[in-house]
This record gives C-alpha cells, sequence and structure tokens, in this order.
C-alpha cells in the first residue's frame, strides 16, 4: 500500500518555466490537499478538494492552479514559477475533511527549486 | 482561519530528559486537534488526535497530548525522550480546514 505518491520529488526550475507537481493515493480518499512547507512558516495549505470534481483556495494560492483530475489523482501547477516558490511542497488525503475523526496522511514531499 | 502557535521554536533536550511542547490556537468551537512529526527527511507522520472524549490523549512512541478547552490549548508531553526523538514537531488544528503551527524543532542529545 503506497499511501500518497508524489512526483517528482527534486526539480529545479528556472523563473518563468512552468511545471506540474502529481499527486497520487490508493486509499479510496475523497479529499485531497496540496501544502508547502518554508522554515519558521510550518504548512501552508495551497489548494485543497474536499471531493472529486471541486476544487478550493487555501491560504496561499497565488501562482498555483490545481486539477483534481479524478478520485485518485491531484496536480499542482506552477504556470510561471518564480524564486518565492522555492518551497517543500507536500500532497495529502483523508477520507473526508479532518472533523470528521479522519486523520490527514502526507506523500513524501517534492523540493522544488526555483532560480 | 485558525491560527495555531507553538510556543517553542527549537529545544535542546537531554535523553532521558522529559519533553513539553506547548500548541494554543485561536478560538473554540467543535476543533479537531493533532501533533504531527517529521524525522530528518521524511514526510510526516501523524504522533496522535483528538476528536472528542478523554481529553488526554496517548499516541505512539509515548507520546501523550492534553486538550484543555478553557486555554484552547494542545500541548504534547512526552516523560523520557530518546535520541530517535530528534524531529520538527507540528501541531495542527482542524475547523473546515487543517492548519499548521510553525512547528518545533526538538534536538536530543545523547
Amino acid at each position: 500500500n503506497a499511501g500518497v505518491t508524489q512526483t517528482p520529488k527534486f526539480q529545479v526550475l528556472k523563473t518563468g518555466q512552468s511545471m506540474t507537481l502529481q499527486c497520487a493515493q490508493d486509499m479510496n480518499h475523497n479529499s485531497m490537499y496540496w501544502y508547502r512547507q518554508d522554515p519558521g512558516m510550518g504548512l501552508r495549505l495551497i489548494y485543497y478538494s474536499a471531493s472529486e470534481g471541486t476544487t478550493d483556495k487555501g491560504e496561499v494560492p497565488n501562482g498555483y492552479n490545481v486539477s483534481r483530475l479524478n478520485k485518485r489523482e491531484f496536480s499542482l501547477r506552477l504556470e510561471s514559477a518564480a524564486p518565492s516558490q522555492t518551497s517543500v511542497y507536500f500532497c495529502a488525503s483523508s477520507e473526508t475533511g479532518g472533523n470528521s475523526g479522519n486523520t490527514i496522511y502526507f506523500g513524501e514531499g517534492s523540493w522544488l527549486t526555483v532560480v | 482561519a485558525q491560527s495555531v502557535s507553538q510556543h517553542n521554536h527549537h529545544v535542546i533536550l537531554s535523553e532521558a530528559a522529559s519533553l513539553e511542547l506547548g500548541c494554543n490556537y485561536s478560538y473554540g468551537g467543535t476543533v479537531n486537534l493533532f501533533w504531527y512529526v517529521q524525522y530528518p527527511g521524511q514526510h510526516l507522520q501523524l504522533l496522535l488526535k483528538y476528536f472528542s472524549g478523554d481529553p488526554l490523549v496517548k499516541g505512539i512512541k509515548g507520546f501523550e497530548a492534553e486538550f484543555i478547552k478553557s486555554k484552547f490549548s494542545f500541548n504534547l508531553r512526552k516523560p523520557s525522550v530518546q535520541w530517535s526523538d530528534t524531529a520538527e514537531y507540528f501541531c495542527a488544528v482542524y475547523d473546515y480546514k487543517l492548519s499548521f503551527g510553525a512547528g518545533t524543532t526538538v534536538t536530543v542529545r545523547a
């Protein structure tokens, strides 16, 4: 059981380039999330998807877009990367929202550097 | 949205010392509370969670946390730490989304 799988694990981009972070979960979860982790700031929610076909903005959505391709997959796209987007990105999933007693499970992270 | 405050940025301990990490959230109502741990180079793992019932919650690896509703707090404790507890610890609160504190780095010296 792989849980939450993210690709790529490491990526270096030039300013202005675009890229997509892929995420898939095999736990049949309804809700999926993208967070970014920066030193001293904890994890901040970029976008989330409460269920297949829906997406909503989190705390820091600017510069990102997401696609909930199907129940398993939730991708994060940087259309024009900026150095401020250098971060570690975590995908996560839960059966439903976290207020129903369900644990949120995290992927292993994607280290993105924008130069 | 909730804001989550973790009291300590970096804690340094010796093995066998007791650990307590503070966590406060900004407002009441029905909230669900979590502590996650991130070992060096790894992803976040759930230590424990509180949804309802006994406010003293037991987690994995000997950790426990106490929910004090009147203080909006959910502090994490471990009576005797080991070198392997060196990690970053995150408190998180869920109301309509999961909000994280800034994290506390715990370094345990052998």
